[in-house]
């Protein structure tokens, strides 16, 4: 299996700019989540899917992220408009509704710089 | 109150001896569980070690131990005979109650292995 798989894998826009970050979950998994790395706050979720419908936001900083994940092999995490703030290392993850251990598989991350 | 409490920043190890990474935790909860990730300077981050609440004998992985103390709430990674592919963040993390997909995760220790 390849893993999850994110891109891009690095992204420099201008504030202002539509920011859109995509993820492949592993084959098989059912459960998604976007999580969020920064120096200042660490690793934050933002927001996960079960079967492909969000069950909890409560993590996405505000109006300007939106999350989506019209299939089960497809996510997209958007921001619009981007904010020097946004600046931070985006991980997707998945995993498998049967594992006992719940282990959570990462991508390797798309690093985001807003100008 | 921060539910996953990592107390040290960084860490220098000499190669070969052994290493204790600490972690404390928060819940009220009597399930969960308790997860360490490591995360090398390319970014990915890689599951190292999973223990549940219930579980009867501390985990173990290869190199990797885990130092179950229920009654003080701490989870400590052991690293025994450390190498240098060490060298890399560790990240406690954990997931209160049955059911529950979110995983919290501490500050992180940065680890160095000195040659």
């Amino acid at each position: 299996d390849a893993g999850v798989i994110q891109s891009p894998r690095h992204e420099v826009t201008e504030m202002g700019q539509e920011v859109t970050l995509r993820c492949k979950p592993i084959s098989g998994h059912n459960s998604l989540f976007w999580y969020r790395q920064t120096m200042m706050r660490g690793l934050e979720l933002l927001i996960y899917f079960n079967n492909n419908v969000p069950i909890d936001d409560s993590g996405m900083p505000e109006d300007r992220f939106s999350a989506k994940m019209p299939n089960a092999s497809f996510s997209t995490l958007k921001i619009q408009p981007s904010e020097p703030r946004d600046s931070a290392v985006y991980f997707c993850a998945s995993r498998s509704g049967i594992s006992g251990a719940n282990v959570l598989t990462f991508g390797a991350g798309s690093r985001l710089t807003v100008l | 109150a921060q539910k996953i409490t990592q107390t040290q920043p960084g860490m220098f190890v000499q190669e070969k001896e052994a290493v204790t990474l600490d972690c404390t935790y928060d819940t009220s909860d009597p399930s969960y569980g308790l997860f360490w990730y490591k995360q090398p300077s390319s970014g990915e981050m890689i599951f190292l070690i999973y223990q549940g609440s219930y579980d009867q004998q501390n985990a173990t992985e290869g190199r990797y131990s885990l130092n179950f103390q229920k009654a003080r709430k701490s989870a400590n990674l052991v690293i025994s005979a450390s190498q240098l592919g060490d060298s890399a963040m560790y990240f406690c993390a954990m997931r209160e109650g049955p059911g529950n997909e979110k995983l919290t995760f501490g500050t992180g220790t940065r680890l160095t292995i000195i040659p």
